[in-house]
């Protein structure tokens, strides 16, 4: 089975910063990775798949990029309502889910 | 609009069973796989169960044996059948749903809101 380990645990930034996730596989994933964001008490929301493709609706300045074992999800410019925990995701044998990454206000 | 609707959740005694439903509406419901994905409180997410447009169903071990995943097209409703429940099954409980019609799928575009299933006695 593969484990994705997503680093940081943690993540603390101001609004207006950059922030970039990592989600690492342990063996290669191709670009079959997706990321989701939730925020508490909500459902998770579809943010990446294909490891780079934008969902409907998801702004620009959330991109993801990677092949093989190393992805990053990247925010160009944090906005207020970016402040969750992000997920990456992976569909082989079985569905896979890293740990998260909380990304908090600083 | 796709929307899913979770019911069934609440409280059972360990060793007990439930039944949680997903209402589908906005799509074509029998075209499309659908999978159950759990969250224990505080923790991250646990995938559960995935069904096809087909029917074939596939299980994570921790839950192997114990929950069986059906469909029923007619009525647009996913299930979850729970039995042998453990006290580590307690979670909010979402369905969720492929994002293409037919064959396999790597992700899921529309989840529903969850619903909390606790096992304690």
């Amino acid at each position: 089975e593969i484990v994705l380990t997503q680093s940081p645990a943690t993540l603390s930034l101001s609004p207006g910063e950059r922030a970039a996730l990592s989600c690492r596989a342990s063996q290669s994933v191709s670009s079959y990775l997706a990321w989701y964001q939730q925020k508490p008490g909500q459902a998770p929301r579809l943010l990446i798949y294909d490891a780079s493709n934008r969902a409907t609706g998801v702004p620009a300045r959330f991109s993801g990029s990677g092949s093989g074992t190393d992805f990053t999800l990247t925010i160009s410019s944090l906005e207020p309502e970016d402040f969750a925990v992000y997920y990456c995701q992976h569909r082989s044998t079985s569905i896979t889910f890293g740990q998260g990454t909380r990304l908090e206000i600083k | 609009e796709v929307q899913l609707l979770e019911s069934g959740g609440g409280l059972v005694q360990p060793g007990g069973s439930r039944r949680l439903s997903c209402a589908a509406s906005g799509f074509t419901f029998s075209y499309y796989a659908m999978t159950w994905v759990r969250q224990a409180p505080g923790r991250g997410l646990d995938w559960v169960s995935i069904i096809t447009s087909g029917g074939s169903t596939f299980y994570a071990d921790s839950v192997e044996g114990r929950f069986t995943i059906s469909r029923d097209n007619s009525k647009n409703t996913l299930y979850l059948q729970m039995n042998s429940l453990r006290a580590e099954d307690t979670a909010v409980y979402y369905c969720a749903k492929a994002p293409r019609a037919g064959g396999a799928t790597n992700y899921f575009d529309y989840w529903g809101q969850g619903i909390l299933v606790t096992v304690s006695s």
